[in-house]
């Protein structure tokens, strides 16, 4: 089955270090996207990649960094610098850009619980 | 600029009972709409979509909204509640103004549906 795969599901972040989030699909799309989630907000964009080697800041993007290399995957960087890390992470992927895109729905991972030991 | 407004953080309704979650939407230009639907520690899960074409849409698991351009709203429903149907619901808006080569995604902020027995 097709779909997006996050790793791993909880993680614990220590003081002063950076972790990284994985993020793969087998869906084909050329669009990703990493969204920070709350309690009792919506999504937050952090990054997005339409295409490899090619990424794009979103609203909350400091104390964050992504990569994308390879089509499949775009791992999510929590930095030091990130000074509130403790929240929900998705990932999610669509088709691609071309067109309108917006009308294209995004496809989530199961996300992963980012806490502070 | 774009934002959308879920009405109710929380909404309970009796098993069988019909379900409303309402969303009021800004956009300067004719958007997309989407619900998705969060169980606990998941991703999300894509339940309809409008695009422009019927203003009632109907999705998965029995639910349908219908796009309202004069009152901007896309409310969700469904006849008849169902123990399952237990989850937090995001109403979700897509502007074609493009933005850095992409369209963006702005959630609301969530409604928790609980379902008593």
């Amino acid at each position: 089955d097709g779909g997006i795969t996050q790793s791993p599901k909880y993680l614990f972040r220590k003081e002063g270090q950076n972790v990284t989030l994985s993020c793969e699909q087998n869906l084909n799309h050329d669009a990703m996207y990493w969204y920070r989630q709350d309690p009792g907000q919506g999504l937050r964009l952090i990054y997005y990649s339409q295409i490899v080697n090619d990424f794009q800041k979103g609203d909350i993007a400091e104390g964050y960094s992504v990569s994308r290399e390879k089509k499949e995957s775009f791992p999510l960087t929590v930095t030091s610098a990130q000074k509130n890390p403790t929240a929900f992470y998705l990932c999610a992927s669509s088709i691609g850009i071309g067109g309108r895109v917006g009308n294209q729905p995004q496809h989530f991972g199961d996300g992963t619980r980012l806490s502070i030991l | 600029a774009q934002s959308v407004t879920q009405l109710d953080s929380h909404v309970s309704v009796s098993e069988g009972t019909p379900v409303l979650l309402r969303c009021n939407y800004s956009s300067s230009y004719s958007p997309s709409l989407f619900w998705y639907v969060q169980h606990p520690n998941k991703g999300l899960q894509l339940l309809l979509k409008y695009t422009s074409a019927a203003t009632l849409v109907k999705g998965i698991n029995g639910f349908e909204a219908e796009f309202k351009k004069s009152e901007t709203s896309f409310h969700l429903t469904k006849p008849s509640a169902h123990m399952s149907d237990a989850a937090e619901y995001f109403c979700v808006v897509s502007d074609p103004v493009f933005q850095g080569g992409n369209e963006k995604l702005t959630f609301g902020t969530g409604t928790r549906l609980t379902i008593i027995p």
